[in-house]
C-alpha cells in the first residue's frame, strides 16, 4: 500500500543538538510538505517543496531546514536555532501542488522533545 | 499572514444528532478550500476539496458548501455517530500563494453514544 513514513514517532533531544526527522513517501507525489502543530493552535508550514532540488519557506521556516534530492524523501533538521522545538511534526504529500486543489495526504507524526 | 478561522473550537453531540461547523477564510484570492478529518492515532484525511463558489460535496452522511464570494465554507454531518468523533480541519489556498495551505485551528466533534 503507497504511503506516507515518518520516524521515529517518538524523538528525544537535549537543547542544542540538532535532529533530523525523517519523511518518506512512496505514492510518487511531485510536492511534499512539513507542518508543526502546537496546542490549541492551526497546523503551520514549516517548509514545502514541489518538485526535486527545490523547497520554499512556510510561515515558521526559522530554526528548521531541509532537502529534497529525491522524490521519495523529505528530510527536516531542527536545528539548535529552532526556540521552541518541542511539537508534534507532520509531513505530508500531494501529487502537485495544492494550488493544484490536489489533496494533502499525511504521516503519522513525530512527536520531538527537547529538554 | 492569512487568517482562517474554524467555530466552534469544540462540540459534543448526542448520537444520531445532526450538526455543522464554520470555516471563514479571506474573501479575495481565493483558490481552493480543502477539509480534512483527523481522529485521534491516526493521520489527518482528507474529505473534500472544493474550488468553486456554491460548490457542494458529499461523502456518507458528511456534506459541505462553499461561499467564496463572502468567504466561508459549512461542514455537515447528518446523524452523527461515535465513530465521526475527530477533530475537523480546513485549509485555504489563495491564488497568490500557490503551494502553501493555510491550516484553520479545528473544531473537535465528540459524539456519545
Amino acid at each position: 500500500d503507497g504511503g506516507i513514513t515518518q520516524s521515529p514517532k517518538y524523538l528525544f533531544r537535549k537543547e542544542g543538538q540538532n535532529v533530523t526527522l525523517s519523511c518518506e513517501q512512496n505514492l510518487n507525489h511531485d510536492a511534499m510538505y512539513w507542518y508543526r502543530q502546537d496546542p490549541g493552535q492551526g497546523l503551520r508550514l514549516i517548509y514545502y517543496s514541489q518538485i526535486v532540488n527545490d523547497f520554499q519557506k512556510g510561515d515558521i521556516a526559522e530554526g528548521y531546514s531541509v532537502s529534497r534530492e529525491k522524490k521519495e524523501s523529505f528530510p527536516l533538521t531542527v536545528t539548535s536555532a529552532q526556540k521552541n522545538p518541542t511539537a508534534f511534526y507532520l509531513c505530508a504529500s500531494s501529487r502537485t501542488g495544492t494550488g493544484y486543489n490536489s489533496p494533502l495526504h499525511f504521516g503519522n507524526g513525530t512527536r520531538l522533545t527537547v529538554t | 499572514i492569512l487568517n482562517v478561522e474554524q467555530s466552534p473550537q469544540s462540540l459534543h453531540v448526542q448520537e444520531g444528532d445532526s450538526t455543522n461547523f464554520t470555516c471563514s477564510f479571506p474573501s479575495s484570492n481565493f483558490y481552493a478550500l480543502h477539509w480534512y478529518r483527523w481522529e485521534t492515532a491516526k493521520s489527518p484525511e482528507a474529505l473534500f476539496v472544493m474550488t468553486l463558489n456554491g460548490d457542494e460535496k458529499k461523502k456518507g452522511r458528511i456534506s459541505a458548501t462553499l461561499n467564496t464570494k463572502e468567504g466561508y465554507s459549512y461542514l455537515y454531518i447528518k446523524g452523527s455517530q461515535p465513530e465521526d468523533s475527530a477533530t475537523y480541519l480546513c485549509a485555504f489556498t489563495g491564488s497568490s500563494n500557490t503551494g502553501k495551505l493555510i491550516f484553520g485551528q479545528g473544531t473537535t466533534l465528540q459524539v456519545k453514544p
